[in-house]
């Protein structure tokens, strides 16, 4: 019940066109879930999150689609571009009411934008 | 402002020795939190600190151990190495509290066990 499924594994977009990362989950407690970007030899950095309140959130050319009923949500890549090129994890938690932070992460998926 | 920082940045370590990764949360952040990334896989979440003590623990052997300080820093001890202990470990800091869901990584220590 602690796992997020994350598809595909990896990804191959030409430059300028939409990328989507797909993820679902079993556990209805999580309420927080976030997209962190990978580049090699680098920590996660955070990219955009959403609560499960909202059904969509956007943030420049990063979109999440969320859909409560079905315990799923996606990332879309819009415009994507080489420099996005990177690997991607989907994560949720449940500690939003209580300040523990637990972050449980997909497997990943690695997109490469060609130009 | 500088973010989350670790040290060191790579550690080469044979079977059965002992090793201690440190972190210094981004300013402003009490809270810190390990996760293990082996090759080509997600995170995996070791442990919380917050208040100097330990809140919560990923299902990792008592091996793992950590530590914070009173200036929020945080160490993490592992004994008697293992060849599968191989992976890149990062620190993430956060500020305690309700609302306050936002995690940020270091660049981790890449260690690997021979």
């Amino acid at each position: 019940q602690q796992q997020v499924k994350q598809s595909p594994q990896s990804l191959i977009v030409q430059k300028g066109g939409i990328s989507i990362i797909n993820c679902a989950y079993e556990n209805t407690a999580f309420d927080y879930f976030p997209w962190y970007q990978q580049f090699p030899g680098k920590g996660p950095a955070l990219l955009i999150a959403i609560r499960p309140d909202v059904s969509e959130k956007k943030e420049g050319r990063f979109t999440i689609s969320f859909n409560k009923s079905a315990k799923q949500f996606s990332l879309h890549i819009m415009d994507s571009q080489p420099g996005d090129s990177a690997t991607y994890f989907c994560a949720a938690s449940m500690g939003m009411n209580t300040g523990f932070q637990k972050l449980v992460f997909g497997t990943g998926t690695r997109l490469l934008v060609s130009p | 402002d500088a973010g989350v920082t670790q040290s060191p940045t790579h550690l080469i370590k044979t079977r059965g020795q002992q090793v201690t990764l440190r972190c210094s949360p981004k300013s402003g952040h009490d809270t810190v939190s390990w996760y293990q990334q082996a090759l080509g896989q997600g995170p995996q979440f070791i442990f919380q600190y917050y208040e100097e003590e330990e809140r919560q623990r990923g299902n990792f052997p008592d091996r793992f151990s950590g530590h914070q300080f009173p200036n929020y820093s945080s160490e993490l001890n592992v004994n008697a190495l293992l060849l599968g202990d191989s992976a890149l470990y990062l620190c993430a800091s956060s500020k305690w509290g309700r609302g306050n869901e936002k995690l940020f990584f270091g660049s981790g220590t890449q260690l690997s066990v021979l």
